[in-house]
């Protein structure tokens, strides 16, 4: 079935370093790919998507680019803040049972220190 | 705001208990989630429903027993539960037929004693 691999945590950065979060991904077909984020004690956010090869996807800084060719959808950011602390989860969305329905990987936790 | 809203936030109770967690949207979704969510293991899809009707019930303990009334509300009625069920259980909301993402609750967290 479809399924997501991403790097496992956690992950601890200094503030204004570079981050890069790795995602891969097996499915029939062409899913849509997304990055979730959850800050602590919340639920889960939509951070960014892409719903086709060579589609980027972007917001607050964050950027990932959907590569057909690898099934990859690495997150990227250029300079973390401390405010960025929390779980990240890359997700793809496939059809089955009348429904699109999501499977995550299995969340990386990223620490952002002054 | 989510556009999802969950509660309560918190649920401590027994194993004898009978509780349930409501899930409430206002963005004019026609599929709704419950997802388990438990430390060190991956988001687990445990039940969906399309218009009303359920439509997935991913192997989940008949403890949990899901309703639907209507598109825009969703409970979960738990009843004998188990230590191991102690988890955050989130709620989403997509639109139908679409390849659109999931909107999220922000959970309830939930302790079996």
């Amino acid at each position: 079935g479809d399924s997501v691999t991403q790097m496992e945590g956690p992950v601890t950065l200094s503030e204004e370093a570079c981050l890069t979060i790795n995602c891969t991904y097996t499915a029939t077909g062409y899913p849509s790919l997304f990055w979730y984020v959850q800050y602590p004690g919340e639920g889960l956010q939509l951070l960014l998507k892409a719903t086709k090869a060579d589609d980027k996807g972007s917001n607050k800084g964050f950027e990932a680019t959907y590569r057909k060719e690898t099934t990859s959808f690495h997150l990227e950011k250029g300079s973390v803040q401390v405010s960025d602390s929390a779980v990240y989860f890359c997700a793809l969305l496939y059809s089955g049972a009348g429904s699109y329905q999501l499977t995550f990987g299995k969340g990386t936790k990223l620490s952002v220190i002054p | 705001e989510t556009g999802v809203t969950q509660t309560p936030r918190h649920l401590v109770m027994g194993m004898t208990n009978k509780k349930s967690l409501k899930c409430e949207q206002h963005l004019g979704h026609n599929a709704m989630y419950w997802y388990k969510q438990s430390a060190k293991k991956p988001l687990e899809l445990m039940f969906v429903y399309n218009f009303k009707e359920q439509t997935e019930n991913n192997s989940v303990p008949s403890r949990f027993s899901p309703e639907c009334p209507n598109s825009s509300h969703l409970f979960l009625h738990l009843h004998t539960l188990q230590p191991e069920d102690s988890a955050l259980y989130l709620c989403a909301s997509s639109p139908t037929g679409t390849n659109q993402p999931q909107h999220f609750g922000d959970g309830t967290r939930l302790s079996i004693l």
